[in-house]
């Protein structure tokens, strides 16, 4: 079976730039959660996705990021304009059943704003 | 919200020696904990769970350990080995209030298994 997988493995972009990261979470799993990780910190949740709706975005820093999931199937994270806070590493993870259950994380998207 | 506290952020042993992390949580109300390690380059994984209806939890040479009284859990590493080096990260699901269906993670511990 498949992991979850995150595209791209690295980004490089300057202040103001715009910037796309994909997740395609494990075939069958409805639940799809993006967290970041900034310098040595804790991970810390952005939003849930249930299928296509967002079921959670409470963490969500501000209105720079957007996370689409159309069709329930990928997602995307998009941050327009970039700012340098916004570095550090951007995990995505699926779960089958929403709820205290595994989620099984990608190798995250480690993004740097210069 | 949620607020998770991990220590040690390094933890440094030799080949053979156990090893031991903690981790305290604010919200009663979180019934499950578990623990993801992250090779350097490689995605967190999870090692071992446990649920706040159990107090102990073991896996060969991993455990861990629930007090829900005090609101701490700890993972025990025993006869470590330099695989084993790597973050450990711990975390608490809400089951309530404003942490509700969210992971709240500690810091992370970089533990280094010397040989």
């Amino acid at each position: 079976e498949a992991g979850v997988t995150q595209f791209p493995s690295h980004s490089v972009i300057e202040k103001g730039q715009t910037v796309t990261l994909r997740c395609d979470p494990i075939s069958g799993h409805d639940n799809l959660y993006w967290y970041r990780r900034v310098m040595g910190k804790e991970i810390k949740f952005l939003l849930h996705f249930v299928k296509e709706s967002k079921q959670d975005e409470s963490g969500m820093p501000n209105n720079r990021f957007l996370a689409e999931r159309t069709g329930g199937t990928y997602s995307t994270l998009k941050v327009q304009p970039a700012e340098l806070e916004d570095s550090g590493v951007y995990f995505c993870a699926s779960s089958q059943v929403d709820g205290p259950y595994e989620q099984y994380f990608g190798p995250g998207t480690r993004l740097t704003v210069t | 919200g949620e607020n998770v506290e991990q220590h040690p952020s390094t933890l440094s042993v030799q080949e053979g020696d156990s090893a031991v992390i903690k981790c305290t949580y604010s919200d009663s109300a979180s019934n499950y904990f578990p623990w993801y390690k992250q090779e350097l380059g490689k995605r967190p994984q999870l090692i071992i769970d446990i649920r706040s209806n159990v107090g102990e939890k073991k896996d060969q040479r991993i455990a861990v350990t629930l007090n829900k009284t005090a609101k701490h859990f700890s993972l025990h590493i025993t006869e470590t080995q330099p695989e084993d080096s790597a973050v450990y990260f711990c975390a608490a699901y809400g089951a309530g209030g404003t942490s509700y269906g969210k992971l709240t993670f500690g810091q992370g511990t970089i533990l280094t298994v010397h040989p």
